[in-house]
């Protein structure tokens, strides 16, 4: 069974940066697209971007350049670096295995990370 | 902003049949498969249906999905307790080179 879970600090300082990260288990990392979606609270899902093994990356343009995708396939994981953030960014962070750009079937258990001072 | 529209709320009797609409255009529902998801509070969201019309393995057939142009739709029929959830469309906005989600439906009984 495909396992993600997400990890990282739960709380980040307006204009610091946000990271976080995807350890993948029970399927190559090597083997698919992978993808991070953020929820705000009480809201609707918002499509980050994703990344192939080979590194190969696509970004939401509304994100401009703030947002970095990068893997460790030695370490089977993703990672998402957002910058210059503020409390806009406030969101249930997930990442997603990518079967097909329409096909998210596999989903971490989400991390929220809260924006504030 | 998203740029699929959903229904708000559908609110339905136990064992009928609720339909959700997904609203794009012609740069994503019009030339791209559709997915759907269901999320329940607290929880992260389910692949329900796929490639516009194809069930992931163990999801009933009480579930369907459809398109027709610009506009997707998913089916929910016999609709029972665990069926109350937050449900989302989602596909790949061409001219954005993007995914999408839709606004999201939440389904209650009446």
């Amino acid at each position: 069974q495909v396992h993600l879970q997400e990890s990282g600090p739960g709380l980040v300082r307006p204009s610091e940066t946000l990271s976080l990260t995807c350890t993948v288990s029970g399927a190559s990392i090597d083997s698919s697209y992978w993808t991070w979606i953020r929820q705000p609270p009480g809201k609707g899902l918002e499509w980050l971007g994703y990344i192939f093994y080979s590194g190969s990356t696509t970004y939401n343009p509304s994100l401009g350049s703030r947002l970095t995708i990068s893997v460790d396939s030695s370490k089977s994981q993703f990672s998402l670096t957002l910058t210059s953030v503020t409390a806009a960014d406030t969101a249930f962070y997930y990442c997603a295995r990518v079967a097909t750009v329409t096909r998210l079937d596999y989903w971490g258990r989400g991390t929220l990370v809260t924006v504030s001072s | 902003q998203s740029v699929l529209t959903q229904p708000p709320s559908i609110s339905a009797a136990p064992g009928q049949k609720v339909t959700i609409s997904c609203s794009g255009s012609s740069s994503n529902i019009g030339k791209n498969y559709v997915s759907w998801y269901q999320q329940f509070p607290g929880t992260a969201p389910k692949l329900l249906v796929y490639d516009t019309d194809k069930r992931p393995s163990g999801i009933p057939d009480r579930f369907s999905g459809s398109k027709s142009g610009t506009s997707a739709t998913l089916d929910i029929t016999g609709l029972q307790t665990g069926d109350e959830a937050d449900y989302y469309c989602g596909t790949w906005d061409s001219s954005l080179s993007a995914g999408v989600f839709g606004t999201g439906t939440k389904v209650t009984f009446l």
